[in-house]
């Protein structure tokens, strides 16, 4: 079955800036989103269609995509950041989703 | 405030049965795809699958394919989540989320539930 794969952890001082990655073999030709989820709230959706930003969602979050790989990035980050990123694509069919393992994001 | 209202805690021995709800705003209900996905105590995030209440056009996971059933009633804008015979390997938190079909394959959620937890145990 398809797998994203996702390191499980990061760690970034506050202010730095924060790179998650995701990689899939299908992720040349499906979209990716991304997914902040903080323990006892809904899971948020900060990234769609690669790069875009639903509204609400600060300008610090933004996403890229080269190849089988995607990349939330996080400038400037702030205590308030800290919670698990998923990214969430689809197979090659468009048949099924799959989410990334998540990576756990600490804010030092 | 656009919501998903998600039914509360549940908790059930192995065998039992148990359906949760999803209940979404009217006006949209009939015209988005509702999806549900788990998350088992300390685990990832795993796409259940997803239902369009308009049509019940209804498409699941290979994973959870003859495990749960997802169905909904548009009279009263609610999706559902069905178990015949819980396992403990069930206990998870499940979300419901809208689900954004982009060019007619896939799907990404755009606003969720705040989760049903059901813990099975005996």
């Amino acid at each position: 079955s398809y797998e994203l794969t996702q390191a499980p952890s990061e760690s970034v001082s506050p202010g730095q800036t924060a790179r998650i990655t995701c990689s899939g073999d299908a992720l040349p030709k499906q979209f990716a989103y991304w997914y902040q989820h903080k323990p006892g709230q809904a899971p948020v959706l900060v990234i769609y269609k690669d790069r875009e930003r639903p509204s609400g969602i600060p300008e610090r979050f933004s996403g890229s995509s080269s190849g089988t790989t995607v990349t939330l990035s996080i400038s400037g980050v702030q205590a308030e950041d800290e919670a698990d990123y998923y990214c969430q694509s689809a197979d090659s069919s468009g048949d099924y989703v799959v989410f990334g393992g998540g990576t756990k994001l600490t804010v030092l | 405030e656009v919501q998903l209202v998600q039914s509360g805690a549940e908790e059930r021995k192995p065998g039992e049965s148990l359906k949760i709800s999803c209940k979404g705003p009217p006006y949209s209900f009939t015209s988005s795809w509702i999806g549900w996905v788990r998350q088992r105590p300390g685990r990832g995030l795993e796409w259940m699958g997803v239902i369009y209440p308009g049509d019940s056009d209804t498409r699941y996971s290979p994973s959870f394919q003859g495990q749960v059933t997802i169905s909904a009633d548009k009279s009263i804008s609610t999706a559902y989540l069905q178990w015949s015979s819980l396992k403990t390997s069930d206990t998870a938190i499940y979300y419901c989320a809208r689900s954004i079909s982009v060019g007619g394959v896939a799907w990404y959620f755009d606003l969720w539930g705040r989760g049903t937890l059901v813990n099975v145990s005996s």
